[in-house]
């Protein structure tokens, strides 16, 4: 069975604060994703992987950057955490760039 | 440019109704995926169908069916016999191939089914 998670469902943050959003995935997938997801505005790319130590920006990389160490583990990292990145955070993965790509159970982001 | 429309922001059906959640998408790809997600309150995003844009044939999954029709762009989403479960965000989604990895999603209908 297919599972994604992610480290947690909500996080409340400061200003400021470095922020870490870890994602897992047990299914040997090669491609890992971010995306932010905001009312009105849907699902947005924030930065994708395609192998371990390969990142990708997507459509909104500026503020984030990205981890992957293991295959396994993609984290999104907040440098600096702004109060406009307060946001749902959904992590998803596939095997190939050809196949559908599943998701976690999002992480909500609030930042005081 | 790739582009994936849902007109409808907001509807709320009673219990039993059949509803057509509407997909209108655009892209310059002689090949790509479509798909449908579902959100429940939960937050998670559930996969519910990709279809190949070389196959127009319509699909049915229980009281899901999908119609896509390359004439008009669009792959549209049909509930029949609507449930309060049913009640969630839906997300139609485009993936442009071979050059792409990424998907690109429509701003999401949000769906009400009322007891």
């Amino acid at each position: 069975d297919v599972k994604v998670t992610q480290s947690s469902r909500y996080l409340v943050k400061r200003t400021g604060e470095k922020v870490f959003l870890e994602c897992v995935q047990d299914m040997d997938h090669e491609n890992m994703f971010w995306y932010r997801q905001d009312p009105g505005l849907g699902l947005r790319l924030i930065y994708f992987s395609y192998d371990v130590k390969m990142k990708e920006k997507g459509d909104i990389p500026e503020g984030y950057s990205v981890s992957r160490e293991k295959k396994e583990r993609f984290s999104l990292i907040l440098e600096s955490a702004s109060t406009n990145q307060t946001s749902m955070y959904l992590c998803a993965s596939n095997l190939k760039s050809t196949d559908t790509q599943y998701f976690g159970p999002g992480t909500r982001l609030t930042v005081l | 440019a790739q582009k994936v429309t849902q007109a409808q922001t907001e509807i709320s059906v009673v219990e039993k109704e059949d509803v057509t959640l509407d997909c209108v998408y655009e892209t310059r790809d002689t090949t790509y995926y479509l798909f449908w997600y579902k959100q429940p309150p939960s937050g998670e995003l559930v996969f519910l169908i990709r279809r190949n844009s070389f196959d127009e044939q319509n699909e049915i999954s229980g009281r899901y069916s999908w119609n896509f029709q390359k004439s008009t762009s669009s792959f549209n989403f049909t509930i029949t016999a609507s449930q309060v479960v049913d009640s969630a965000v839906y997300f139609c989604a485009l993936q442009g191939l071979p050059r792409d990895d990424k998907i690109i999603f429509g701003k999401g209908t949000r769906l009400h089914i009322l007891p």
